[in-house]
């Protein structure tokens, strides 16, 4: 299994401001996903990030604005950028080890921009 | 294109009574199948999978799910609920071509159960 510590657990922001968030794995994981989490959607996937190289982003989503580090196999930050009051919604951190077919996710975060 | 479907937003049933939560999904051939329950102010976590093999399996608290690709669907059911299985649960999909393919959910039934 997978042990994920995410945090912030939840932030309330200014319009115009940027949120950095992190994800620190009890393992060694090839790929870690971020999902965004709005009320009444699906979760819906933000980008892919590996270790070494550049995250690989979803339709309507861009580096600029949600720019991702994954310095190591254990750890990654997303960042929310200029955030406007749309980007309220939960933020969820996961990764898939090797061999599981499943996905571990981190306990969220929570955000509100005011 | 692959695809989730969750017909109900909330499902009722009383404490003791069988439960069913419905999914119905679209992917190019054949599906990898999950189940993903999320309890007030907690992540995600897995509850069962379908990958190949028996069409029901059987998963965390009591869940199981039955595939059935005739009718694409893959509903998952729990034959006496509990009131602490009130949360929000997620059918999810994968495609199984080649490579790593990403996880599809659907919209998420919120689950009540009435004592």
């Amino acid at each position: 299994s997978a042990v994920i510590s995410q945090k912030p657990s939840r932030d309330i922001c200014q319009r115009g401001t940027s949120l950095t968030i992190q994800c620190q794995v009890d393992s060694q994981v090839t790929m870690m996903f971020w999902y965004r989490q709005q009320p009444g959607q699906s979760l819906t996937l933000i980008a892919t990030a590996n270790q070494g190289s550049e995250a690989t982003y979803e339709s309507g989503f861009v580096i600029d604005k949600f720019p991702i580090s994954r310095p190591n196999l254990t750890f990654s930050t997303l960042t929310v950028s200029n955030m406007s009051p749309e980007d309220s919604s939960i933020y969820l951190c996961s990764v898939e080890p090797d061999g599981h077919e499943k996905l571990f996710f981190g306990s969220g975060t929570q955000l509100s921009v005011l | 294109a692959q695809s989730v479907a969750q017909p109900e937003d909330q499902v009722n049933v009383a404490e003791g009574n069988p439960l069913t939560v419905k999914c119905t999904y679209s992917v190019s051939g054949n599906p990898y199948l999950f189940w993903y329950v999320q309890y007030p102010n907690r992540g995600l976590q897995f509850l069962l999978k379908y990958i190949t093999g028996d069409n029901l399996v059987k998963g965390s608290y009591g869940f199981e799910a039955e595939f059935n690709k005739s009718q694409t669907s893959f509903h998952l059911k729990k034959p006496s609920a509990l009131v602490s299985d009130s949360a929000l649960y997620f059918c999810a999909v994968r495609g199984p071509l080649g490579g790593y393919q990403k996880v599809t959910f659907g919209i998420g039934t919120k689950l009540q159960v009435i004592p």
